[in-house]
């Protein structure tokens, strides 16, 4: 195990088209965790996982955003009908249980570009 | 609320001089921690280092050293005898005990010159 794991590294996408997105934790961590990087800003909160349970969400998950992570491994965020303003880096993150105040292990994100 | 504020958006030095880069949070909460993570040009986050709010003592760990000053809401971050390797964008951060989002700081690029 290497680390975080994110898939694909870049994304270009047309106005309105969908994508998905998928993250591979650290095995052993039951918590994951999504954020959202634009230019020159720090990572903002998108939502959270312990194990299959997405336990919460950012106002800034709108409804054309979902993101689930059957069985409790992988992770995917979709986003539907996407617009110029989700241009962004789409970071996973995780960590064990027990150290939730430890720091996270980020995997190198998903660049996303909607033209 | 809780909020992290990182005034200095770019510092430049040059090598071998050491730089601090400020940090100053705001929660209402008594318990939380504080980190820093550290983005080298190759984009990945990296972990650097957790402080809980009960400890006030300071931190050294090689070139990095870490001032925690409850008094005055800062977390600040020093480099000794900078190295080019240290250039990235540093970020302070803030999360409440048992809370399960981290508030980031707008970051701080750090440019060490040759």
């Amino acid at each position: 195990d290497t680390g975080v794991s994110q898939d694909p590294r870049h994304k270009i996408t047309k106005r309105g088209q969908n994508v998905t997105f998928r993250c591979d934790p650290i095995s052993e961590h039951n918590r994951l965790y999504w954020y959202r990087q634009t230019l020159g800003q720090g990572p903002e909160f998108l939502t959270y996982f312990q194990n299959e349970a997405q336990l919460e969400k950012s106002r800034l998950l709108s409804d054309r955003f979902s993101a689930e992570r059957p069985k409790g491994s992988f992770s995917t965020l979709e986003i539907q009908r996407t617009e110029q303003g989700d241009s962004a880096m789409y970071l996973c993150a995780s960590r064990a249980l027990r150290t939730e105040n430890y720091g996270y292990t980020f995997g190198s994100g998903t660049r996303l570009t909607v033209v | 609320a809780q909020k992290v504020t990182q005034a200095q958006t770019e510092i430049s030095v040059v090598e071998k001089e050491d730089v601090t880069l400020d940090c100053v949070y705001e929660t209402r909460d008594t318990t939380y921690y504080l980190f820093w993570y550290k983005q080298p040009p190759s984009g990945e986050l990296v972990f650097l280092i957790r402080r809980n709010s009960f400890d006030e003592q300071n931190e050294i760990s090689g070139r990095y050293s870490w001032n925690f000053q409850k008094s005055t809401s800062s977390f600040n971050f020093t480099i000794t005898a900078s190295q080019v390797v240290d250039s990235a964008v540093y970020f302070c951060a803030l999360s409440e005990t048992g809370g399960f989002k981290t508030i980031f700081g707008a970051g701080t690029r750090l440019f060490v010159k040759a």
